[in-house]
């Protein structure tokens, strides 16, 4: 089935640092999301991204986060500065028509 | 509000046995989402399993079946005949499509061990 890669698949950070997650969606789908599921928790949505802009977030989506596609290259989730509640799994999905998601592998982010 | 509650695992089973995995939503911010079970095998990504949206349809792959039952709020997830290949994580979702706009909510996941 299609194919969506993220980069890193781990990543250690210190607390305040920045750190940018990525991900390459297929290449035809035009919907891009960012879940995040702590340890033992369920998977939840973080924000949904449409013809350039944030479409809905959620509550865990703080003023810290930010997500972007220039020019149509990664999908990006930035944190900054990033925080000991940070750390988590972050799931990049992406849907042709805002339907159907598919998934990345997941980038695993350590926060000290 | 918006949930998913599936079975708790882990879920162990006997090669060649049947499997029922629960999955039961609440759903308040629309009335009939599209449901959907995922899977996630070892050591690989999440990967779509089946999906239904209309509401008394039933959904099925790789020897897997679950029927969108809007009377009950539940999408069980079922197997005649399990295998040990099908040992992995599934992971039970509602989503909602709205516009230009959909989110999945997802259920804990249930472990499923296939024992040879």
């Amino acid at each position: 089935g299609p194919k969506v890669l993220q980069i890193p698949s781990h990543q250690i950070i210190d607390m305040g640092q920045m750190v940018t997650l990525n991900c390459d969606p297929v290449s035809n789908h035009l919907y891009f999301y960012w879940y995040k599921q702590i340890l033992g928790q369920q998977m939840e949505f973080l924000v949904n991204f449409y013809n350039g802009k944030v479409m809905e977030k959620s509550k865990l989506f703080k003023d810290q986060f930010s997500v972007e596609r220039p020019d149509g290259s990664y999908f990006t989730l930035k944190i900054q500065p990033t925080a000991l509640e940070d750390s988590a799994v972050y799931f990049c999905a992406s849907s042709f028509l805002g339907d159907t998601q598919y998934f990345g592998p997941g980038t695993r982010l350590l926060v000290l | 509000g918006d949930s998913v509650t599936q079975t708790e695992g882990p879920v162990t089973v006997s090669e060649s046995e049947s499997l029922i995995i629960n999955c039961t939503y609440s759903a308040t911010s629309i009335a009939y989402p599209n449901l959907f079970w995922y899977v996630r095998y070892p050591g690989e990504g999440l990967q779509l399993l089946l999906k239904v949206i209309t509401a008394g349809q039933k959904g099925s792959s790789r020897g897997f079946e679950a029927t969108y039952n809007k009377e009950t709020t539940s999408f069980h997830l079922q197997k005649a005949s399990v295998q040990e290949s099908d040992s992995a994580v599934y992971y039970c979702a509602l989503a909602f499509i709205t516009g230009n706009t959909g989110k999945l909510i997802f259920g804990l996941g249930t472990t499923l061990q296939v024992q040879p």
